[in-house]
């Protein structure tokens, strides 16, 4: 299947700093990216959806200047997490579709530590 | 609103034992159904999916699941389950409104005993 690469794979930053995690899909253009962040033992939460050349589409609760997401290219969507705090500490995972409602390809997921 | 519903939190199997996780959606049109599977600390891999046609499913590493519109179910199964399919399970659907999200259902824990 595609491959969608997920960098870092884990990050540990201070209190009030910024995180930028890197989504890019490596063998497929990606019309629409997902982020998600996931609790520990819970479920995939979807925190914003992005497609190609427009800002990205929140769901209700995600702070959107909090979790800044750019969907630059095709085959690259950031997620930036600015003025972290411990509570934001957690799980990311992206994910990459090519077309309208196919399959979602995953990244690996990121583990942010806030300290 | 559309929803997928995982009623079980964790199974535990005995190696070689036959295996149904469940899965229901709430959903008027046909949707499309996922199941995708994560390892500790890992990202998802995609096991199988229905879109229409035959409503039995093959996947990978041996599973199927069954689309059932009249229980609004699409149970994954396997016949005999290994150790290393101890894992979660998440069943997952793509609402078909403008949005076209993914949306997943709260987990099942798979534990297998020897």
């Amino acid at each position: 299947g595609a491959v969608v690469s997920q960098h870092p794979s884990w990050v540990i930053c201070k209190s009030g700093t910024s995180v930028k995690i890197e989504c890019r899909s490596l063998d497929f253009q990606a019309t629409t990216m997902f982020w998600y962040r996931q609790f520990p033992k819970q479920s995939l939460m979807l925190m914003a959806t992005s497609n190609e050349g427009s800002k990205a589409t929140y769901e209700q609760g995600v702070e959107k200047d909090k979790f800044l997401i750019n969907h630059a290219s095709l085959t690259l969507s950031t997620l930036t997490v600015t003025s972290a705090h411990p509570e934001d500490s957690s799980f990311y995972i992206c994910s990459a579709r090519a077309g309208t409602y196919g399959e979602a390809f995953f990244g690996q997921g990121t583990r942010l530590t806030v300290v | 609103a559309q929803s997928v519903t995982q009623p079980d939190i964790h199974i535990t199997v005995s190696e070689g034992a036959s295996l149904e996780l469940r899965c229901n959606y709430s959903y008027g049109a046909t949707p499309y159904l996922f199941w995708y599977v994560q390892s500790p600390g890992q990202g998802l891999q995609l096991l199988l999916k229905y879109f229409s046609g035959d409503t039995l499913v093959q996947g990978i590493k041996g599973f199927e699941a069954e689309f059932k519109r009249s229980q609004s179910s699409f149970n994954l199964r396997k016949p005999s389950v290994h150790w290393s399919d101890a894992a979660e399970y998440f069943c997952a659907v793509v609402l078909m409104d403008s949005s076209y999200k993914l949306i997943f259902g709260s987990g099942t824990r798979l534990l297998v005993r020897p």
